[in-house]
């Protein structure tokens, strides 16, 4: 199974609202990842965990908080989003080793968020 | 700074046609790869190219990877129009696990 799923596929919130995305995979992966991506740019890493654990945040304002509870679970809770944090929210993951080396990243189907 | 460089951005090819998008990087990496997306997709992995010299195919793309010269290629042979999406490289940082993506390459094959 090389799939990643996230959920939900679309999300409409206010600027007052809390929300959640959801990232799954079985992969066994120990790494996993979150990336913003504007419309018809690159994706823009957010986080990355390893090993269950946060290590690397990209600066990211903290009305993004991620959550890692488990090696198969990846969450992003969001709270009093800005409008131009409208984006597609696509979770990945990589087999990972110590020392930090990346391998191929799986991507998941992403999450269209709009913030009005 | 990792920096990563495609060209073109844009591409708009004929089928039948063959075209090379290059992919520039600005540090030491041994690992690049190559993805696709579709509008409003998410990104599907092409290749994964790990060492200097690296060459991979599939279907009507070929992939290199020349770590020397800290370049790779994407040469689409006879295109059709079921290429046309957007074409990324991404570059492993040697010391991290991070990816560095180019800008990325619009294509469209035209009938």
């Amino acid at each position: 199974d090389t799939e990643v799923t996230q959920t939900p596929k679309h999300l409409v919130m206010g600027m007052t609202n809390k929300k959640s995305l959801k990232c799954e995979q079985h992969m066994g992966h120990r790494a996993m990842y979150w990336y913003k991506q504007k419309a018809k740019k690159p994706p823009e890493l957010m986080f990355v965990y390893s090993y269950e654990k946060l290590s690397i945040n990209e600066s990211v304002p903290s009305r993004f908080s991620p959550e890692c509870p488990n090696s198969s679970l990846l969450n992003l809770h969001l709270h009093a989003l800005q409008p131009e944090d409208s984006a597609l929210y696509l979770c990945a993951s990589s087999q990972d080793v110590p020392g930090g080396r990346t391998y191929e990243q799986y991507f998941g189907p992403g999450t269209r968020l709009t913030v009005t | 700074e990792l920096k990563v460089e495609q060209n073109p951005l844009f591409l708009s090819m004929q089928e039948g046609k063959n075209y090379t998008i290059y992919c520039n990087y600005s540090t030491t990496s041994d690992r690049l790869y190559w993805y696709r997306q579709d509008p409003g997709k998410s990104l599907e992995s092409l290749f994964v190219l790990l060492s200097n010299g690296a060459v991979k195919q599939e279907g009507r793309l070929m992939a290199s990877l020349d770590t020397k010269a800290r370049l790779s290629t994407l040469h689409i042979t006879a295109a059709v129009h079921d290429l046309s999406a957007t074409y990324f490289c991404a570059v492993d940082k040697a010391s991290g696990s991070r990816l560095t993506f180019g800008e990325g390459t619009q294509l469209t094959v035209n009938p």
